[in-house]
């Protein structure tokens, strides 16, 4: 069974406009963490941000939100103020108490001009 | 500080021939991660080091893969022989204990490509 979900392939999203990244997970473990990364064409993989399943509010990271929802077991990305260095693909990923990662397969985001 | 280094970004050898493939963690790092992704799919766990022992290589695909970290430093990852399955991006991350979420800092990747 897919433990990350990701279930946009592809998206396309005007300049300065907001955009949500979905991310659903599973788990039976209590403890786990939740993250998002951006690869861009580039290739490496870059940290955006972290959400661990004991906080209690929303992890926010400059223009970067996760809207964590917990009893839904969402993680979804929020990217406010669009730009288009935004274009890449992004990851979400959980840990659980083993420590690996785990990854959905990704979103690859289009910013437009 | 330097980040998490791998080498070579590319690497592209014929099926049966040998690769080693080479990640320097940021310096301090007791956890070293090895990862890949094939085309179109999702970027899997290899295996996990803590300094120079193995902690977990449930992900290691087949006999064929061989990860080393000598001294709990730089960690190499050699497959002999390479198949054509084996061509994907193998990425490397590293942490260190003691933070309460445990970032994974990865590195850029290595792209092999088997013909």
């Amino acid at each position: 069974a897919q433990k990350i979900t990701q279930t946009q392939p592809g998206m396309f999203v005007q300049e300065k406009e907001a955009v949500t990244l979905d991310c659903t997970y599973d788990t039976s473990d209590p403890s786990y963490g939740l993250f998002w990364y951006k690869q861009p064409s580039s290739g490496e993989m870059i940290f955006l941000i972290y959400q661990g399943s004991y906080d209690q509010q929303n992890a926010t990271e400059g223009r970067y939100s996760l809207n964590f929802q917990k009893a839904r077991k969402s993680a979804n990305l929020v990217i406010s103020a669009s730009q288009l260095g935004d274009s890449a693909m992004y990851f979400c990923a959980m840990r659980e108490v083993d420590d690996k990662i785990i990854f959905g397969k990704g979103t690859r985001l289009h910013i437009l001009p | 500080e330097a980040g998490v280094t791998q080498f070579p970004s590319h690497s592209v050898i014929e099926k049966g021939q040998t690769v080693t493939l080479r990640c320097d963690p940021i310096s301090g790092h007791d956890n070293l991660y090895w990862y890949r992704r094939v085309m179109g799919k999702e970027i899997k766990f290899l295996l996990h080091f803590v300094k120079e022992s193995k902690q977990d290589e449930s992900g290691m695909p087949n006999n064929r893969f061989l990860a080393e970290r000598t001294g709990g430093t730089y960690s190499t990852l050699k497959v002999q022989p390479a198949e054509l399955e084996d061509s994907g991006v193998y990425f490397c991350a590293s942490s260190q204990e003691g933070y309460s979420y445990n970032e994974q800092f990865f590195g850029p990747g290595t792209r092999l490509t088997v013909l």
